[in-house]
């Protein structure tokens, strides 16, 4: 049962753009997210995240918008850059006993052309 | 450059052998994780570790021992492996676990150690 879903496995975007990564969950129970960027051989870097008690979270080019209703996140970067070309993974954490335990989707690939 | 540094980063060992991953933080993170990671896949999660106690097993097999000596430091102690254990496998560190909402830490990994089981 895949409770963090990822439904785009690539996106492609041209230098200068938006990039729209998204990110669907199915656990109620979860209440902070975060996204993380990875590149190849080595581990995923943390870049934002949002506790459920926002909507919204802005970090320079990265801003995370929580939409709790629709059980849904997504990460924008504006404007994109080549270096930003990585395999991006959205994650969810519930509280409780289950505290600290990270829940991962299954990554989007993302591409920015120059 | 990270800072959870772990070692390893390359290991093959045969199914029989015993061999012990490393990781190591140095800042002031209480909480501590190991993760495999399989290819074109997501980390999973294997054990927590908070202020040096076990606090989260994910049904690991006993075959995977983990250790937090002291509060910058985890192994992961491996015996007897099966091929399919081949993996990435990754360490993370975080502020102390608090049952606190309005304190929700990110989790900082490390490179991880790429253990291949002949």
């Amino acid at each position: 049962d895949q409770q963090v879903k990822q439904n785009s496995p690539s996106l492609s975007v041209q230098e200068g753009r938006i990039s729209i990564l998204n990110c669907d969950y199915t656990n109620s129970m979860f209440d902070y997210f975060l996204w993380y960027k990875k590149y190849p051989a080595e581990g995923p870097t943390f870049l934002i995240s949002i506790s459920s008690i926002k909507d919204k979270n802005e970090d320079g080019r990265f801003t995370v918008f929580l939409n709790k209703s629709a059980k849904h996140l997504s990460l924008h970067i504006v404007p994109s850059q080549p270096g930003d070309s990585a395999v991006y993974f959205c994650a969810a954490q519930a509280g409780g006993t289950s505290y600290g335990k990270l829940t991962f989707g299954q990554g989007t690939i993302l591409t920015v052309h120059p | 450059d990270t800072e959870v540094t772990q070692t390893p980063k390359h290991l093959v060992m045969g199914m029989t052998n015993k061999k012990s991953l490393k990781c190591e933080q140095h800042m002031g993170h209480r909480a501590m994780y190991w993760y495999k990671q399989k290819a074109k896949k997501p980390p999973e999660l294997m054990f927590v570790y908070s202020y040096e106690k076990l606090s989260i097993n994910e049904s690991v097999p006993s075959r995977f021992s983990p250790e937090c000596p002291n509060s910058s430091l985890l192994n992961l102690h491996l015996h007897a492996l099966q091929p399919e254990d081949s993996a990435l496998y990754l360490c993370a560190s975080s502020q102390a676990l608090l049952h606190d909402r309005a304190r929700n830490q990110p989790q900082h990994f490390g490179d991880g150690t790429r253990l291949s089981i002949l």
